[in-house]
């Protein structure tokens, strides 16, 4: 039983464009939601994050808005670089607990010259 | 670079053996996490250390095993291999034990079992 899950397996976005990624859970324990990027042949690296009591969190041009209600959530990259084609994977933890991250299956975003 | 060093990068064994993957966490982080990504089950988590002491237990199979040393490293064992344990396993090292700590990558270890 998937718990976070990325519908998308794969995305293209023309450079300058907005690339929005998705993610949607279903346990309503979790309550901080993070994205990861991952490159070929390296580890995910983390990108940026949100807790569950804002709906919105900004970092350059990245925004993860949350939507506790539908269980869902979001990053918009804008503008959309060659250097942000990657695989994204989104992730969820209770704040809590010491369990570890509940990924996604990630989506391959790719950036159109 | 994460800081999170993994070795060896590539492993390639037979079934029924027996391997160890070895990480060490970036300077000053107490945490270190596995997670197995195989193809069609993406990233899960196996395990959780804290120094030194287990603190959470994942989809981890009874065939696996892991310690944290008091240098902090960590080893993940893996016996009686099967076809279907070939994957990417990472590990990850953060500050405390918190949900809200950054977790840093290491690269991973491919396995490979024939």
């Amino acid at each position: 039983d998937q718990q976070v899950k990325q519908n998308s397996p794969s995305l293209s976005v023309q450079e300058g464009r907005i690339s929005i990624l998705n993610c949607d859970y279903t346990n309503s324990m979790f309550d901080y939601f993070l994205w990861y990027k991952k490159y070929p042949a390296e580890g995910p690296t983390f990108l940026i994050s949100i807790s569950s009591i804002k709906d919105k969190n900004e970092d350059g041009r990245f925004t993860v808005f949350l939507n506790k209600s539908a269980k869902h959530l979001s990053l918009h990259i804008v503008p959309s670089q060659p250097g942000d084609s990657a695989v994204y994977f989104c992730a969820a933890s209770r704040i809590g607990g010491a369990d570890g991250l509940t990924f996604g299956k990630g989506t391959h975003l790719i950036i159109q010259p | 670079d994460s800081g999170v060093t993994q070795t060896p990068k590539h492993l390639i064994t037979a079934t029924g053996q027996r391997v160890t993957l070895r990480c060490s966490p970036r300077s000053g982080d107490l945490s270190v996490y596995w997670y197995q990504q195989s193809l069609d089950q993406g990233l899960q988590f196996l395990i959780h250390y804290y120094n030194g002491e287990e603190r959470a237990k994942g989809n981890i199979l009874e065939r696996f095993s892991a310690q944290q040393f008091p240098d902090l490293h960590s080893e993940l064992n893996l016996s009686s291999l099967e076809l279907g344990d070939s994957a990417l396993y990472f590990c990850a090292s953060s500050g405390q034990t918190g949900a809200t700590d950054t977790q840093y990558f290491g690269p991973g270890t491919r396995l490979t079992v024939l």
